[in-house]
């Protein structure tokens, strides 16, 4: 099975733009993760799909957003970009009913 | 208080030694527990899992799981360079949200 992939992998955006990110999960899951992580903070959760609700949702601002499709790949946007959004995002995806994530490559983010 | 505990390190331990690691977490409805392995520029990849009191081996690995004092450890037996990562603690709590500590740092000094 192929892994979690995401794309792209850099991107730089500057203060004021907008990013969309994708993510396509292992093939059969229907759980979708987004994880931010910056070296201050660590891996800071972003919020979680499945069959493409908004299942969990972390304390991010609304400039935060995602959603899911029904083939399971998955979406997050960021608006009206900051300084501190610079940061590797990673997403990762589970089996219905299983604990375990499987985290793709990422996407870096260089805000500018 | 953070939710997921860990030391930053590094952690340095000589080749062929036993490096232990801690994590402690606040909630305590929490049922699943998630050692993580990340090597620099890469992506976490799963290391062991644990969801019931005691110890668990797999291979080098030993993950340790108290309930009551609310404390995960992972012990890396016959430690190698390539061992050299952060290892991130995780704990999936009520919400099936999966919480990070911030990592430990390894480094085993060949």
């Amino acid at each position: 099975k192929a892994g979690v992939t995401q794309t792209p992998r850099y991107l730089i955006k500057t203060r004021g733009q907008q990013v969309t990110l994708s993510c396509s999960p292992i093939s059969g899951h229907r759980s979708v993760s987004w994880y931010q992580q910056t070296p201050g903070q660590g891996l800071q959760f972003l919020f979680e799909y499945f069959s493409e609700t908004q299942r969990n949702k972390g304390n991010f601002p609304g400039r935060f957003s995602g959603r899911q499709f029904s083939n399971s790949r998955s979406e997050m946007n960021v608006s009206t970009l900051e300084l501190g959004d610079s940061a590797l995002y990673l997403c990762a995806s589970r089996d219905s009913g299983a604990n375990v994530l499987t985290f793709g490559a990422g996407s870096r983010l260089t805000v500018l | 208080q953070k939710e997921v505990e860990q030391n930053s390190g590094p952690l340095s331990v000589p080749e062929g030694a036993i490096a232990s690691l801690n994590c402690t977490y606040s909630d305590r409805g929490s049922q699943s527990f998630f050692w993580y392995r990340q090597y620099s520029g890469k992506s976490p990849e799963l290391i062991m899992s644990i969801y019931s009191n005691g110890d668990k081996e797999d291979g080098r690995f030993t993950a340790q799981l108290n309930k009551a004092s609310q404390y995960v450890s992972l012990l890396i037996r016959d430690s190698q360079p390539s061992d050299s990562a952060t290892y991130l603690c995780a704990v999936m709590g009520g919400r099936r949200a999966l919480t990070f500590g911030s990592g430990t740092r390894l480094q085993v000094q060949p």
